[in-house]
């Protein structure tokens, strides 16, 4: 079954800190993967989509690359509302989340 | 784009849970209309899609016992699910997806289903 993998599953990190979010396919899927952003209580909101392309309206702190098997999601400068649970998707497989929490 | 789902609640292990989602403003015509659940504390987890044509998929975790449906008069699609256990104990999303670059664009606000006895 095809899988993806994120890592780490917890990150803790301070305000102002680059952060880099991970997710690995387990074939390839060119660059067919999205981003999303979650916190407690509401629904996922989408960042990114084919790998890089910012959703309109996300901040530009947030950025994506990768293609193939293996996708970053990074933040370039934590500010405070990054707190979340973040997500990588391809079709209809999500990874398994990263909590990203203050340090 | 907005979507509303209605339907969730407490249901008996057994029972049947029929969700709906109202969609307004769905102007793409490759847009599948879409359920996604999330466990407490847990991931996300796709259920079940309706394509534009109105073929329909299920989740191995479902399938067999979901049904999907669409109401393009009303704009509304329904997602039923029967023989429910605990084990289906989650918030469900209604979420657009957008075909061609395979994501989904849009998410309801969630209805929570809690099977207990």
């Amino acid at each position: 079954d095809f899988q993806l993998t994120q890592s780490p599953s917890f990150l803790s990190a301070s305000i102002g800190d680059r952060v880099t979010i991970t997710c690995r396919a387990s074939q390839g899927i060119s660059n067919f993967l999205a981003w999303y952003q979650q916190k407690p209580g509401t629904a996922p909101k989408l960042l990114i989509y084919a790998a890089s392309t910012l959703q309109s309206g996300v901040p530009s702190r947030f950025s994506g690359s990768g293609s193939g098997t293996e996708f970053t999601l990074t933040i370039s400068s934590l500010q405070p509302e990054d707190f979340a649970t973040y997500y990588c998707q391809q079709f209809v497989t999500f990874g398994q989340g990263t909590r990203l929490e203050i340090k | 784009v907005q979507l509303v789902e209605t339907g969730g609640g407490l249901i008996q292990p057994g029972g049947s849970l029929r969700l709906s989602c109202a969609a307004s403003g769905i102007t793409d015509i490759n847009n599948y209309m879409t359920w996604v659940r999330q466990a407490p504390g847990k991931g996300l987890e796709w259920v079940s899609v309706i394509y534009t044509s109105g073929r329909t998929e299920y989740a191995a975790s479902v399938q067999g016992r979901s049904t999907i449906s669409r109401d393009t008069s009303r704009n509304t699609v329904a997602f039923q699910l029967n023989s429910l256990t605990p084990e289906d104990t989650a918030v469900y999303y209604c979420a657009t997806f957008l075909s061609g670059y395979d994501y989904f664009d849009n998410w309801g606000q969630g209805t929570l289903v809690t099977v207990s006895s």
